[in-house]
């Protein structure tokens, strides 16, 4: 079983289009993050969700809103694409609660492509 | 603010000789540190973490690193290179709460050649 999950893994795209990436973590974690991906491989974060509540909401366009529907999901919603949001983008998990060091679980990115 | 510098943008080593790969960071607190690498294509994944006692932390895949508090690094090292190895390895440092974000560095590419 896959613990974070990301769909879709590859979206391409035309500008001005509004588009999703869906997450899910299977690990019982209660926090949640979108990381972004450039093309020199820098990674931000972008948000972060503690039992669905944002606690980390970065300098990101309004463009980007993220929704977390429960602490396992975390959803990622595009509006107006521009052809600088062609990324990846990570979707991350972390327990920060009780004894666990607060590591980061990543899925396997969505490779997003503006055109 | 918290930061993570990884000075080398590539490190180049024969297979079987040890290798390095450089991190310094800066932080407000205790430090937690972390080795992630990612490998073509795919996501992130966790190597190994310092967060209290022992300076030398042992991870997967035989990789170590050191703990050094006076000059702010984290390097991660391995006595025997692999071709296997080849990948992008980040650095990463964190004050633990649920409103301190994981801060990376720009990422290190490391080349072991047969």
């Amino acid at each position: 079983d896959t613990a974070v999950s990301q769909t879709p893994k590859y979206l391409v795209t035309q500008m001005g289009n509004d588009k999703s990436i869906k997450c899910e973590q299977n690990l019982g974690h209660d926090t949640m993050y979108w990381y972004k991906q450039d093309s020199k491989k820098f990674l931000k974060i972008m948000f972060s969700y503690n039992n669905k509540e944002l606690i980390i909401n970065e300098t990101v366009p309004n463009r980007f809103s993220p929704k977390s529907p429960d602490k396992a999901h975390l959803n990622l919603h595009i509006n107006s694409l521009e052809l600088g949001d062609s990324a990846v983008y990570f979707c991350a998990s972390s327990q920060e609660t009780g004894s666990n060091t607060g590591e980061l679980f990543f899925g396997e990115g969505s490779r997003l492509t503006v055109l | 603010a918290q930061s993570v510098a990884q000075p080398e943008d590539q490190v180049n080593v024969a297979e079987g000789n040890p290798l390095t790969v450089k991190c310094t960071y800066s932080v407000s607190g205790n430090p937690y540190l972390f080795w992630y690498v990612q490998y073509p294509n795919r996501g992130l994944q966790f190597l190994l973490k310092y967060i209290t006692g022992d300076n030398l932390v042992k991870g997967s895949y035989g990789f170590e690193a050191e703990f050094n508090k006076s000059q702010t690094s984290f390097h991660l090292k391995k006595p025997s290179a692999l071709v296997s190895d080849s990948a992008l390895y980040f650095c990463a440092v964190r004050v633990r709460n649920a409103g301190n974000m994981l801060t990376f560095g720009g990422g290190t590419r490391l080349m072991v050649k047969p």
